[in-house]
């Protein structure tokens, strides 16, 4: 398996413009998670879903941010209007029922 | 509240000593505790899981110990050299969560 896979790597855009993290989880696992890490914080978790339902959303900062998990192979984390201090690495990560963690290389997010 | 301590923040040591990293967790009712390692600008590595059931991991020069009833881990790197430089996390799952808790990590330099 390739693991898990995000994409942009990375992502600069402007105050305001919406922003769109994609995640693939590693096939068979049945949670997904979403984090955000910064200097500041360190690590937070923002969402996490099993079975493709949101389970917890309370890390979810504002009402600018929604993550939606369509199918078992893919999720979305989307800011709109992107502000920056939102600026951060955005990571995704996947795992079986309790089982071990893994995440993916991060998406590194800048909005000027 | 559940919360994960790593000490020492930073840890400079010249190549070839072993060395010990600290974890401890404020509730012995654990379902299992990991170890991550994360270079900079990427994203975490999985490096052991250790159960609730067991006392010990081991893969290659790393070795991780769980004390349940202290409420400590160790991970345990021997004849470090400079590619162990890196931060590394410990993570607790928690009995009944399906999230795990991280600790803000160890900085650690190994120099040639």
């Amino acid at each position: 398996d390739a693991g898990v896979i995000q994409s942009p790597r990375h992502e600069v855009t402007e105050m305001g413009q919406e922003v769109t993290l994609r995640c693939k989880p590693i096939s068979g696992h049945d949670y997904l998670f979403w984090y955000r890490q910064t200097m500041m914080r360190g690590l937070e978790l923002l969402i996490y879903f099993n079975n493709n339902v949101p389970i917890d959303d309370s890390g979810m900062p504002e009402d600018r941010f929604s993550a939606k998990m369509p199918n078992a192979s893919f999720s979305t984390l989307k800011i709109q209007p992107s502000e920056p201090r939102d600026s951060a690495v955005y990571f995704c990560a996947s795992s079986p029922n309790r089982g071990e963690l893994f995440f993916g290389e991060g998406s590194r997010l800048t909005v000027l | 509240k559940q919360e994960v301590t790593q000490i020492p923040a930073a840890l400079s040591v010249p190549e070839g000593e072993n060395l010990v990293l600290n974890c401890s967790f404020t509730d012995s009712a654990i379902y299992n505790l990991q170890w991550f390692r994360q270079d900079p600008g990427k994203g975490l590595t999985s490096l052991l899981l250790i159960q609730s059931s067991q006392r010990e991991q081991t893969s290659g020069r790393l070795n991780a110990s769980l004390d349940k009833s202290s409420g400590r881990s160790t991970l345990y790197i021997a004849a470090s050299q400079p590619g162990d430089s890196a931060t590394y996390l410990c993570a607790v799952r928690y009995s009944g969560y399906s999230t795990l808790t991280f600790g803000k990590g160890t900085m650690l330099l190994v120099s040639p």
